[in-house]
């Protein structure tokens, strides 16, 4: 079976640039999730969506920062404009929505802003 | 959710069991135990859960102790490719989706 798949793995941007990372969750999860990683802090949530519907979004670092979920295969992150602390390795997951069921990790998008 | 501790990091020989302690001393009742992985320039990978009995999977066994307060993840014979940082995370029953992942344990395997 095909697992969470991201797209692109890389890029290289310059600040001021609009980003849009994409996802497309396992077949059949009705859970997605947006996760950030650097150095500095870590695996940190971004925001997650449940029946594409976003759920909490707290996480979301600021108003440049948008995610939708059009439909129950695909995921976009945007970022506009980006800004070189956007540098980061991004992940989308996915997961079923009953008790207990654990969250499948793409292998991420790597996101340089120059 | 429940704070975890972990070695920062630990050393483990090609072919023995690594055995990788957690410490989650205010875990809650209905609250799990979820150990992943990530490999270099990979995605978390997920190995195993539980919430009170020991777990066992193709990649590895959980032996949460009887008071829940810690964990042990044992890989019964390492090899290269085990080497990656592990998190140890507790997570709360349906309703509550959050992976908090900590600084986690860094496993490397020598040859």
């Amino acid at each position: 079976d095909a697992g969470v798949i991201q797209s692109p793995r890389h890029e290289v941007t310059e600040m001021g640039q609009e980003v849009t990372l994409r996802c497309k969750p396992i077949s059949g999860h009705d859970y997605l999730f947006w996760y950030r990683q650097t150095m500095m802090r870590g695996l940190e949530l971004l925001i997650y969506f449940n029946n594409n519907v976003p759920i909490d979004d707290s996480g979301m670092p600021e108003d440049r920062f948008s995610a939708k979920m059009p439909n129950a295969s695909f995921s976009t992150l945007k970022i506009q404009p980006s800004e070189p602390r956007d540098s980061a390795v991004y992940f989308c997951a996915s997961s079923f929505s009953w008790s207990n069921q654990p969250q499948h990790f793409g292998d991420g998008t790597r996101l340089s802003i120059l | 959710d429940a704070k975890t501790t972990q070695p920062t990091s630990m050393d483990c020989a090609e072919g023995r069991a690594a055995n990788l302690p957690c410490n989650h001393s205010t875990i809650s009742g209905n609250e799990y135990v979820y150990w992943y992985r990530q490999i270099h320039s990979q995605g978390p990978q997920y190995i195993i859960h539980g919430l009170k009995n020991n777990e066992t999977n193709e990649m590895a066994s959980l032996i949460i102790t009887e008071d829940r307060k810690s964990s042990t993840l044992i890989l019964p014979h390492a090899t290269l490719r085990d080497t990656a940082v592990y998190y140890c995370i507790v997570r709360g029953n349906f309703g509550n989706e959050k992976l908090t992942f900590g600084t986690g344990t860094r496993l490397t395997i020598i040859p």
